[in-house]
């Protein structure tokens, strides 16, 4: 089946606007999380979703960033004022269902580039 | 709270050679434990990962990890490197009652003829 996708592979933008990055987890899959993999680094977390509801949004660097899962399923993370700084590769992961040794299955992300 | 320890940020083998990748845990609760590989421009792969049902644990691609308790370790091996193994290798942690994963800084391993 398919896997988890992000769109765009890709995303350039200029300091100070404002992105937003797509992820489509498995179908089925009630949780969904989101990570940041800067260059030469493991992945970190930034937030996770059980259903609609974020139910840990910890890893969120400030309030630049913010992520919506409105019907359970695909989510956007979302950059205002994007910074030098943000530029990374946005990971997307879900699992069918959270904690414990459920495997997160993750999406080839999204390279996001702040000039 | 969990962390990983990956000693080793580049791992050098021939082929044919053994492979061991080395990663320590740290975890206030019970862990579940993960290895996963990154090929240049993909996201990432699990290859294994312990559950607590048996401490050595056997994965994709002939790899497979044992969980030592009294080390605090969870070493990935291969008995023999093929020149399709070279990637990028974290090793990655989750403590029971917890959802996010935490990740090592990661091993790329580099496979010669």
């Amino acid at each position: 089946g398919a896997g988890v996708s992000q769109t765009p592979s890709n995303k350039v933008t200029e300091k100070g606007k404002y992105v937003e990055l797509r992820c489509d987890p498995i179908s089925g899959h009630t949780a969904l999380y989101w990570y940041r993999q800067s260059l030469g680094q493991g992945p970190e977390f930034l937030i996770y979703f059980q259903g609609t509801g974020a139910a840990d949004d910890s890893g969120l660097p400030n309030d630049r960033f913010f992520a919506v899962r409105p019907e359970g399923s695909v989510s956007t993370l979302k950059i205002q004022r994007t910074e030098r700084g943000d530029s990374a590769v946005y990971l997307c992961a879900s699992s069918l269902l959270a904690g414990g040794s459920d495997t997160q299955y993750f999406g080839p992300g999204t390279r996001l580039t702040v000039l | 709270a969990q962390s990983v320890t990956q000693l080793g940020s580049h791992v050098s083998v021939s082929e044919g050679a053994l492979v061991l990748l080395r990663c320590n845990y740290s975890s206030s609760v019970p862990p579940y434990l993960f290895w996963y590989v990154q090929y240049p421009n993909q996201g990432l792969q699990l290859l294994l990962k312990y559950t607590s049902a048996a401490t050595l644990v056997k994965g994709i691609n002939g790899f497979e990890a044992e969980f030592k308790k009294s080390e605090t370790s969870f070493h990935l091996t291969k008995p023999s490197a093929h020149m399709s193994d070279a990637a990028e290798y974290f090793c990655a942690v989750r403590g029971t009652g917890f959802q996010k994963l935490v990740f090592g800084t990661g091993t790329r391993l580099l496979v010669s003829p």
